[in-house]
């Protein structure tokens, strides 16, 4: 069965300190995983996605993941948190049935 | 400007009154999916649309309808509403189905059904 994990409901980190968001996945296929993020009464926007190319992704804001597939993890990072990145966070697999299927999302909060 | 748009963005509703939330998106793309967000549970997909009048089920499609008349219209229709449907509503369209294609979000329609 493909499902995806993300390990902490909710973290917290003082502005300037990094970030990591954990995600993990169980796929039977050669998955591709996506992060987004969702802004306070916004949509939701694509961060970074990983599709079987280099396994260290860089997106936007600075935010970075890696895929490992022997950890079978997809964790996000970012060097130096920003009050701006408060928001939620949902990592997302595809597996070869090309169907989204959603973590139940990490709520970041950054500490002034 | 490029974007999917749905409305209404915040409905409150009682139990049996039908309603509709429109969906509509201007990057003449095929593919459309409705998902509920509830807390705790992350996105789940209702229904979603491979092209015009191609609709098919997605984890959580009872207790709703959609229809694909139109390239860029994709309603979600609740012929009964119940309170277990409040939750918070977002359609999303991309270019095509599978991982080479960003999905992109429509705002979101917050649902209560008394």
């Amino acid at each position: 069965a493909q499902s995806v994990t993300q390990l902490d409901s909710h973290v917290s980190v003082s502005e300037g300190t990094p970030v990591l968001l954990r995600c993990n996945y169980s796929s039977s296929y050669s998955p591709s995983l996506f992060w987004y993020v969702q802004h306070p009464n916004k949509g939701l926007q694509l961060l970074l996605k990983y599709t079987s190319a280099a396994t260290l992704v860089k997106g936007i804001n600075g935010f970075e993941a890696e895929f490992k597939k022997s950890e079978t993890s997809f964790h996000l990072t970012k060097p130096s948190a920003h009050m701006s990145d408060a928001a939620e966070y949902f990592c997302v697999v595809i597996p070869g049935t090309y169907k989204y299927i959603f973590g139940t999302g990490t709520r970041l909060k950054v500490l002034a | 400007e490029a974007q999917v748009t749905q409305n209404p963005r915040y409905l409150i509703t009682v139990t049996g009154k039908k309603l509709t939330v429109t969906c509509s998106q201007n990057m003449n793309h095929e593919y459309m999916s409705w998902y509920r967000q509830d807390p705790g549970l992350g996105l789940r997909q209702i229904y979603y649309s491979m092209n015009v009048e191609v609709t098919d089920k997605g984890d959580v499609p009872e207790g709703y309808k959609v229809s694909r008349k139109e390239k860029r219209n994709f309603p979600l229709i609740l012929e009964s509403p119940s309170p277990n449907q409040t939750s918070l509503y977002f359609c999303a369209s991309s270019l095509g189905q599978g991982p080479t294609y960003e999905q992109y979000f429509g705002p979101g329609t917050r649902l209560t059904v008394t």
